[in-house]
C-alpha cells in the first residue's frame, strides 16, 4: 500500500514550458485534491475532484488544468509555466468517512 | 469572512519544555478541525482531528488539542517537547457543509533547542 505517490520530486522549467505533475493513490478514494504551498501562505487549493470524470476549481486555479479519467490518477498540468508558479505542489486523497487527507511527498517546481 | 488563523509564525522552545500552538477560526458554524505536521522536505501528516464530543482530543506523538467554542480556538499542546518535534504545524478546517476540501492556516514553524 503506497498511499499517495507524486512524480517528479523536483523539476525546473523555463517560462512558457508545459509539464504534467503526476499523482496516484491506491486507497480507492474518490476525492482527490491538488494544493500549492508557498512560504507564509500555508496550503492553497488549486483543483479538486470528487470522482472519475468530475473536477472543480479551488482557490487558485488559474494557469492549471486537471482531468480525472480513473479513480487512481489525478494529474496536474501547467500549460505555460510562469515564475509565479514556482512552488511546492502536494496531491492529496481524502477518506470521505473520516475526512482525513493523505498527502503525497510533494513536487518542488522552479520556473525560471 | 471565513478564515483560519495561526498567529505565531515561528516558535522556539527548549527540549523538555511544554508547547502550545494557537489556532483560531472564523466560520458561521463550527467546522471540523484538524492539526497536521510537516517535517522538513516531507508531506503533511495528520496529528489529530475534532468533529464533535469531548473537547480535549488526543493525537499521535503525544500531542493533544482543546476545542474552545467560546474562543473559536483549537490549540495544539504537548507537555514535553522532543527534538524530533521540530517541524511546521498547520491547523486546518473543513466546513460542515459543502465539499470535502480543507482550508489551512499559514503554519507555525517550531524550533527545538537542546
Amino acid at each position: 500500500n503506497a498511499g499517495v505517490t507524486q512524480t517528479p520530486k523536483f523539476q525546473v522549467l523555463k517560462t512558457g514550458q508545459s509539464m504534467t505533475l503526476q499523482c496516484a493513490q491506491d486507497m480507492n478514494h474518490e476525492y482527490m485534491s491538488w494544493y500549492r504551498q508557498d512560504p507564509g501562505m500555508g496550503l492553497r487549493l488549486i483543483h479538486y475532484s470528487v470522482g472519475a470524470g468530475i473536477t472543480d476549481q479551488g482557490e487558485v486555479p488559474n494557469g492549471y488544468n486537471v482531468s480525472r479519467s480513473t479513480t487512481e490518477d489525478f494529474p496536474l498540468r501547467l500549460l505555460s509555466a510562469a515564475p509565479s508558479q514556482t512552488s511546492v505542489y502536494f496531491c492529496a486523497s481524502i477518506n470521505r468517512e473520516s475526512y482525513e487527507q493523505y498527502f503525497g511527498p510533494g513536487t518542488r517546481l522552479t520556473v525560471t | 469572512a471565513q478564515s483560519v488563523t495561526q498567529p505565531d509564525i515561528h516558535i522556539t522552545v527548549s527540549e523538555g519544555a511544554s508547547l502550545e500552538l494557537r489556532c483560531n477560526y472564523s466560520y458561521g458554524a463550527t467546522p471540523y478541525l484538524f492539526w497536521y505536521v510537516q517535517s522538513p522536505g516531507q508531506g503533511l501528516q495528520l496529528l489529530l482531528k475534532y468533529f464533535s464530543g469531548d473537547t480535549l482530543v488526543q493525537g499521535i506523538k503525544g500531542f493533544e488539542a482543546e476545542f474552545k467554542r467560546s474562543q473559536s480556538s483549537f490549540n495544539l499542546r504537548k507537555p514535553s517537547v522532543h527534538w524530533s518535534d521540530a517541524a511546521e504545524y498547520f491547523c486546518a478546517v473543513k466546513p460542515q457543509t459543502g465539499a470535502n476540501n480543507l482550508f489551512f492556516g499559514t503554519g507555525t514553524r517550531l524550533t527545538v533547542i537542546p
